[in-house]
């Protein structure tokens, strides 16, 4: 089975402070992908990577960096933490295929509080 | 853009009563439309993937299907345990953002004993 991990299922951080969101996967997986998810609002995908040290952006990135220095982790970075981002965060990654797209598999999420 | 509408927004049933849940899409060419089930605070827990109109998947009590502008997840006989978000979403054929998902709103069902 496809194994997602992130690193802290609940977070509480203060305004202002930088914080670092890690998830690693188990299954030699190309691609990975953070969204955050908010009632209301769904899934929106902040940032995805298909290859160690490469990156795109997604759809709500201001405010959001991303590091992929190995192929099994893929950080998130908050460099000055806001209200406005307390989200839950969910990390996925996918095998590339054939096609060069597959099913995305998900972590447990990060339940992150800025105060 | 790429859209996905899901409804009903939430669905109650009984156990036991057979509903179906509807996600409408709008793409420029489909290359998957995929299906996950998301419990209260944990991830998405991917379902299906069905990839051309009239094709069909199963797993237990729930089916899966596809035309060329929704799909429905058929939920037959359902249990408590089935309750949990149902969250629809698509890849588009092309584009820059590999192998990006554009994800619906959501089902939130609720099976009632």
């Amino acid at each position: 089975d496809v194994k997602v991990t992130q690193s802290s299922r609940y977070l509480v951080k203060r305004t202002g402070e930088k914080v670092f969101l890690e998830c690693v996967q188990d299954m030699d997986h190309e691609n990975m992908f953070w969204y955050r998810q908010d009632p209301g609002l769904g899934l929106r995908l902040i940032y995805f990577s298909y290859d160690v040290k490469m990156k795109e952006k997604g759809d709500i990135p201001e405010g959001y960096s991303v590091s992929r220095e190995k192929k099994e982790r893929f950080s998130l970075i908050l460099e000055s933490a806001s209200t406005n981002q307390t989200s839950m965060y969910l990390c996925a990654s996918s095998f590339a295929g054939l096609m060069g797209y597959n099913e995305q598999f998900f972590g447990p999420g990060t339940r992150l509080t800025v105060l | 853009e790429d859209q996905v509408t899901q409804s009903p927004e939430a669905l109650r049933l009984q156990e036991g009563e057979s509903s179906s849940l509807n996600c409408s899409y709008t793409v420029s060419g489909l290359r998957g439309l995929f299906w996950y089930r998301q419990d209260p605070g944990k991830g998405p827990e991917f379902l299906f993937t069905l990839y051309s109109a009239g094709e069909e998947k199963e797993k237990e009590r729930l089916k899966a299907t596809l035309t060329k502008k929704e799909s429905f997840l058929h939920i037959t006989a359902p249990k408590p345990e089935d309750s949990a978000t149902y969250l629809c979403a698509v890849q588009a054929l092309g584009g820059t953002s590999y192998g990006k998902l554009t994800f619906g709103q959501g089902t939130i069902l609720t099976v009632h004993p």
